[in-house]
């Protein structure tokens, strides 16, 4: 199985702020990476495929980049709505998927 | 509009059975795979498998091999997964979601279905 390591695993910020969240796998994903964003008891939502590709809607604020083993989720501006949890997500030839542990970005 | 609406929740013992739908609508069942994620409480998403409706074929994570199985009904566009042998540790909340490409992340996703396993 792959497994995907995310950094760090909290995040203090302020609005206005640019954080960045990493996404480790263990071995090559290509860049079939996602990266959701989970708020408490809601369902997630996906933000990113395909590394970098911003899902429909998605402000543009959100970015992802990276390809191989390391990726990055970058919000450029932090606003009020974006706190809340985040996961990478895989899904590989195989037809294995597995998420990341989970970064919780608060104020 | 898409929406994925599941089965309520469940309260169940160890050793029970419980099988949770997922009925879909606002685009065509078959041309999405449906994927089923759970959530233990405080913890992370966990992928279960994923489920082809257009011809029942489904993947399982490994964990779950043996205990799990996932079906459609494509007359009523739902799809619905049976998890047995439930032990405590299958306390979570369980997601469908809809894909696509599925190497494309998953698009929709149901609101989700609280399962308990409690004695």
């Amino acid at each position: 199985d792959i497994q995907l390591t995310q950094s760090p695993s909290t995040l203090s910020a302020s609005v206005g702020d640019r954080v960045t969240i990493t996404c480790r796998t263990s071995q090559s994903v290509n860049n079939w990476l996602a990266w959701y964003q989970q708020k408490p008891g809601k369902a997630p939502k996906l933000l990113i495929y395909k590394a970098s590709t911003l899902e429909r809607g998605v402000p543009s604020r959100f970015s992802g980049s990276g390809s191989g083993t390391e990726f990055t989720l970058t919000i450029s501006s932090l606003q009020p709505d974006d706190f809340a949890t985040y996961y990478c997500q895989q899904f590989n030839n195989y037809s294995q998927c597995s998420f990341g542990q989970g970064t919780k970005l608060d104020i | 509009e898409v929406h994925l609406v599941q089965s309520g929740a469940e309260v169940k013992k160890p050793g029970a059975t419980v099988k949770i739908s997922c009925e879909v609508s606002g685009y065509t069942f078959t041309d999405y795979f449906v994927h089923w994620v759970r959530q233990a409480p405080g913890r992370g998403l966990e992928w279960v498998g994923l489920l082809d409706p257009e011809d029942g074929k489904t993947k399982y994570a490994e964990k779950f091999q043996g205990r799990v199985t996932m079906t459609a009904d494509t007359s009523t566009h739902s799809a619905f997964m049976e998890l047995s042998s439930l032990r405590s540790e299958d306390t979570a909340v369980y997601y469908c979601a809809g894909s696509w490409d599925s190497t494309e992340g998953f698009d929709y996703w149901g609101q989700g279905t609280l399962v308990t396993v409690s004695s």
